[in-house]
């Protein structure tokens, strides 16, 4: 059974270019989240969805960060502008409503210069 | 102050030793507790998971949860080399609720 996809696994690019990570949850999950992790500040929500609704946006940084599922099976992190502060690797999760496993995808690592 | 604080090492450990990580929280409103496991280079894996106060044994591992010092712990007996990667504690106060992490405990685990 394949678990949480991630794409890319890598990303390099220059400070204020636009980036688009993208997750494939696993089938059946109705909920979805992406956090952020840094040596700094750990691992940090930054957005769920439950039933492709997003339901908490409080830890997405800024405006320059934004967050899609326009269905089931696919969501989106776009950062526009990018900026070197932005260099994290970027997990997405998913899990069925009210159960509290959360399965982890393997990340996509970005590093912004 | 941070919701859940956790000592981020690095631990190093002789295989076969009886390893310890523990996290601290500041609110008494969670009520769900858990051990995520993070091998280099890949996602959280779910390791254990507690609701309330107690100890919940699989295994090796054993989490318990101790509401009024607000502190939960994670012990690993018989420690492997397998065993060595981040541990993250989490937190949350209901069912379905945001999850909040510690920042993570880095063990090694010497052969």
């Amino acid at each position: 059974d394949a678990g949480v996809i991630q794409s890319p696994r890598h990303e390099v690019t220059e400070m204020g270019q636009e980036v688009t990570l993208r997750c494939k949850p696993i089938s059946g999950h109705n909920s979805l989240f992406w956090y952020r992790q840094t040596m700094m500040r750990g691992l940090e929500l930054l957005i769920y969805f439950n039933n492709n609704v997003p339901i908490d946006d409080s830890g997405m940084p800024e405006d320059r960060f934004s967050a899609k599922m326009p269905n089931a099976s696919f969501s989106t992190l776009k950062i526009q502008p990018s900026e070197p502060r932005d260099s994290a690797v970027y997990f997405c999760a998913s899990s069925l409503a009210g159960v509290d496993t959360q399965y982890f995808g393997p990340g996509t690592r970005l590093t912004v210069l | 102050q941070k919701e859940v604080e956790q000592d981020p090492g690095p631990l190093s450990v002789p295989e076969g030793a009886i390893v310890s990580l523990n996290c601290t929280y500041s609110n008494s409103a969670f009520q769900y507790f858990m051990w995520y496991r993070q091998y280099s280079r890949k996602g959280p894996e779910l390791l254990m998971y507690t609701y309330s106060s107690g100890n919940k044994e699989d295994g090796r591992f054993t989490a318990q949860v101790d509401k009024s010092s607000k502190y939960i712990s994670l012990f690993i007996r018989d420690s492997q080399p397998s065993d060595s990667a981040t541990y993250l504690c989490a937190i949350r106060k209901n069912q379905g609720g945001k999850l909040i992490f510690g920042q993570g405990t880095e063990l090694s685990v010497k052969p």
